[in-house]
């Protein structure tokens, strides 16, 4: 069956280190991933799209990989900052424009 | 641009009641969705709409109907609620573009008693 996995254990890191997060699929083989924050009490917000053949994007401090051989991507935030505590969200394109998500995982940023 | 809006914020039914999620959006997008979110398992599509007049059925369908009533409107509809279905629910649209980034609402938190 498909799944989505993204560590559900909340990552605790330094402000100025950088934070990965990462997210691993299995029977799926997206036309592209996307990356979404959600903040407690609201929706998500889409930061960022990587399509199958790129390896590589970037957006200002933020950093995603894709690897369709090891079916996992990467999300890094570099200089990370208390404001970027929040969970963040994969989400892998289905059919159809459908959207599958992985549970989250929790980044807290300590001063 | 108001973007996604939902109503109600909150609400609590008892087992049995029925009630309608309001859904709205002026970003003149066609593709419509419906997500819960229960803590753990991330956002789970219960229905969406592609375009005006079409709906199709999600992940998990079961006790939920949805009228796409235009092409702003989505609606989602218990008709008798389960304390299965307490759960936060979540209204997106898409932005056909090169991203499909997909825009949500607030939420709604549902507690069935």
């Amino acid at each position: 069956s498909q799944k989505i996995e993204q560590n559900s254990e909340a990552l605790n890191i330094q402000e100025g280190k950088t934070a990965t997060l990462t997210c691993n699929y299995t029977n799926y083989s997206p036309a592209y991933l996307q990356w979404y924050r959600q903040d407690p009490g609201r929706g998500p917000v889409f930061l960022l799209l990587i399509r199958e053949n790129e390896k590589e994007k970037r957006k200002e401090r933020l950093k995603v990989t894709f690897d369709t051989t090891l079916k996992q991507s990467l999300f890094h935030i570099t200089a990370s900052q208390p404001a970027d505590s929040a969970t963040y969200l994969c989400a892998l394109e289905a059919a159809g424009n459908k959207l599958t998500f992985g549970g989250g995982t929790r980044v807290l940023v300590k001063p | 641009n108001a973007g996604v809006t939902q109503t109600p914020k909150f609400q609590v039914l008892k087992t049995g009641q029925s009630m309608t999620l309001q859904c709205a959006q002026d970003m003149n997008h066609n593709s419509m969705y419906w997500y819960r979110q229960d803590p753990g398992m991330g956002l789970r599509l219960i229905y969406y709409s592609a375009s005006e007049g079409t709906t199709d059925k999600g992940e998990v369908p079961n006790g939920y109907n949805v009228s796409r009533l235009n092409k702003r409107e989505f609606s989602l509809r218990l008709e008798s609620a389960a304390p299965s279905q307490t759960s936060v629910y979540f209204c997106a649209s898409r932005r056909e573009s090169s991203y499909n980034e997909q825009f949500f609402g607030p939420g709604t938190r549902l507690t069935v008693l």
